[in-house]
């Protein structure tokens, strides 16, 4: 079965544009969580949804960062304007919501994100 | 609020040594417990978990056993190879479905030969 699929792998963007990362969570999962790891700051939740509905976004930095999750296959995760310290490896998750805290969480290989 | 404190890193080990990563946490209620493997370049993969107190989690030679009296989840291996070597999170996530992972700040890990 295919895993947690992010696009794109690695993008390199100028200050000031807009990025646009993507995930496709595996098929049957209703949760989804992002995340973004830095060298400073370790792993940080970004925000996460179950049945498409944010539920925690209190991790998103400030108003440039913004995400979405139309369906159950998709979510992004949109930077507007871009800066510097948004340089960092941004990570989608998903799990199985129902039952209990034991779900795995499985994780995409990553969107490493380079701004210049 | 739910927290997670591992052992800073890095750890330098040579091949076949014993390895120990410690990780405790505070969390409300009795939490899952998890380890994370992230090797150079690459996402997190789970490595182990446990769900309740005394429960041992294990997988490829690691173990870590989920210890309520010491809120401990350490991570142990008899022998370390060099492919071993990794980043490795400690994680929890409270007892009810539908929340996130809490994670330590990561152990590197380096084995040489």
């Amino acid at each position: 079965d295919a895993g947690v699929i992010q696009s794109p792998r690695h993008e390199v963007t100028e200050m000031g544009q807009e990025v646009t990362l993507r995930c496709k969570p595996i098929s049957g999962h209703n949760s989804l969580f992002w995340y973004r790891q830095t060298m400073m700051r370790g792993l940080e939740l970004l925000i996460y949804f179950n049945n498409n509905v944010p539920i925690d976004d209190s991790g998103m930095p400030e108003d440039r960062f913004s995400a979405k999750m139309p369906n159950a296959s998709f979510s992004t995760l949109k930077i507007q304007p871009s800066e510097p310290r948004d340089s960092a490896v941004y990570f989608c998750a998903s799990s199985l919501l129902a039952g209990f805290s034991g779900n795995t969480i499985y994780f995409g290989e990553g969107s490493w994100l380079t701004v210049v | 609020g739910d927290s997670v404190t591992q052992m800073e890193g890095p750890v330098t080990l040579s091949e076949e040594a014993f390895l120990t990563i410690n990780c405790t946490y505070t969390a409300t209620g009795y939490p899952s417990l998890f380890w994370y493997v992230q090797y150079p370049g690459e996402g997190l993969q789970l490595l182990l978990k446990a769900t309740k107190a005394d429960d041992k989690g294990s997988n490829k030679g690691f173990e870590a056993t989920y210890r309520k009296e010491t809120t401990s989840f350490h991570l142990e291996k008899g022998s370390v190879q060099v492919s071993d070597s990794a980043v490795y999170f400690c994680a929890l996530r409270v007892n009810q479905a539908g929340t996130a992972l809490i994670f330590g700040k990561g152990t590197t890990l380096s084995v040489s030969s």
